[in-house]
């Protein structure tokens, strides 16, 4: 099955700052989505961007999907933004991971007032 | 505003008992998806199911696990004879297609001692 791995595993912020998540998976994929989960445990859905660029306020993403790798962009961050940031992909068509979301094991973002 | 919910959200059991989680997916989904979170093994896909059909169950242990769709309402993960092993957070997703956006629901945490 497909690959997923995110860096950095751990990220500790001052209020304000900017950061940048990485997402590497190792096929072609038609679905890519990053998830942000809350302390209490809710997976929010922030981008479902399987290859371009969107931006939602604050939060941005970009999937370069030739190149196999998506990357998730937080400015000005607040102490909300903490949590774990989770990207899952699911493969083409034909493939074993069709329609099924592959989690990596997450990046935990700590911003701290 | 369309959610995934799921019932219990909390669930305290003894090893051997029977448990039984349910999901009502979003209206209109037709894909619906059953997903277990550890601290071991991070986010992993259970079940799949497409207009009630299952796809998919091979991420299942399928001497004690079962899932079924009674109606598009309506998605039910059962364990019998659960084990401490299964204590976990099972979630729920629903989505409009198999190369679509999916979104969770809130999750059940499941404790069995």
């Amino acid at each position: 099955g497909i690959q997923v791995e995110q860096s950095p595993p751990d990220l500790i912020l001052q209020e304000g700052a900017n950061s940048t998540l990485r997402c590497n998976f190792s096929d072609s994929v038609n679905n890519l989505q990053w998830f942000h989960q809350n302390p209490w445990g809710q997976l929010i859905n922030l981008f479902y961007i399987p290859s371009g660029t969107k931006q939602n306020g604050r939060l941005s993403a970009t999937t370069v999907a030739t190149e196999r790798y998506s990357l998730l962009y937080i400015s000005s961050s607040q102490t909300t933004d903490s949590g774990v940031y989770f990207c899952a992909v699911a493969g083409r068509a034909g493939g074993t991971s069709y329609g099924k979301l592959t989690f990596g094991q997450g990046t935990i973002l700590t911003v701290h007032p | 505003d369309a959610r995934v919910t799921q019932t219990p959200r909390h669930k305290v059991t003894e090893m051997g008992q029977e448990v039984t989680m349910r999901c009502q997916p979003i209206l209109g989904h037709n894909t619906v998806f059953w997903y277990r979170q550890t601290m071991m093994q991070g986010l992993e896909l259970l079940a799949y199911f497409r207009n009630r059909a299952p796809l998919d169950d091979s991420g299942m242990p399928k001497d004690r696990f079962s899932a079924e769709m009674p109606d598009a309402t309506l998605a039910t993960l059962k364990i019998q004879p659960s084990e401490p092993r299964d204590s976990a957070v099972y979630f729920c997703a629903s989505g409009p297609g198999a190369v679509y956006e999916q979104y969770f629901g809130p999750g059940t945490r499941l404790t069995v001692t």
